[in-house]
């Protein structure tokens, strides 16, 4: 069974700073994984995903994602934060066509 | 194009009673999936269906169902609605419903249940 653990349910940034939102997977055979964001009382937004190829995604919004496949991980960094950026964040892996989310990660961009 | 539309954006219910959701997926996208968001349990998957099938269901009980119709729209009933059932019910298509597709997402439908 697939499963993805963010490990930090809350992250705190300054704006103009790095930020990076922290994911982990495990999978059976290649994994599909997906960066969503959600804004207060809307749904989800696709940011990126990795399918196969370059390790390092990019994505919407400034948003990159690092495919790591020895440590399972597929963090999501973004060079310069804005406080717009604050959101729920969600790593998700796709097998058979199934999303399977991890918890989330509130991401608070402080000016 | 439009997006993936859900309606009502807004239910309340009481507990006993059954409530139909509806999701309009992106033209041309023929896969649908639904998933359910509540503070305890997370984003959790119901069911997907593709091309009026339906190709994976979650664990969930059988109180919660779903159909989709020829022109891709999707509906998900829930029966003998109880507290637990309170949540944010998503609604997402895809392309092709291949895995590496990404899923686009509708609003949601917030179920409060009474």
């Amino acid at each position: 069974a697939q499963s993805v653990a963010q490990p930090e349910d809350q992250v705190n940034v300054a704006e103009g700073n790095p930020l990076t939102v922290k994911c982990t997977y495990s999978v059976s055979g290649n994994p599909y994984l997906f960066w969503y964001v959600q804004y207060p009382n809307r749904g989800l937004q696709f940011l990126l995903k990795y399918i196969t190829g370059d390790n390092l995604v990019k994505g919407s919004y400034g948003f990159e994602a690092e495919f790591n496949k020895s440590q399972t991980s597929f963090h999501l960094k973004k060079p310069s934060a804005l406080v717009s950026d604050s959101a729920l964040y969600f790593c998700a892996v796709n097998y058979g066509n199934m999303l399977t989310f991890g918890g989330g990660t509130r991401l608070m961009v402080k000016p | 194009k439009a997006g993936v539309t859900q309606t009502p954006r807004y239910l309340i219910k009481t507990r006993g009673q059954q409530v139909t959701l509806s999701c309009s997926p992106i033209s041309g996208h023929r896969s649908v999936s639904w998933y359910q968001q509540t503070p305890g349990q997370g984003l959790q998957f119901l069911f997907e269906y593709f091309s009026e099938t339906q190709r994976n269901k979650g664990n969930f009980p059988g109180r919660f169902s779903g159909r989709q119709f020829s022109n891709s729209r999707s509906e998900m009933n829930v029966s003998t609605l109880e507290l637990g059932d309170s949540a944010l019910y998503l609604c997402a298509s895809s392309l092709a419903g291949q895995g590496h597709n990404e899923q686009f997402f509708g609003p949601g439908t917030r179920l409060t249940v009474l």
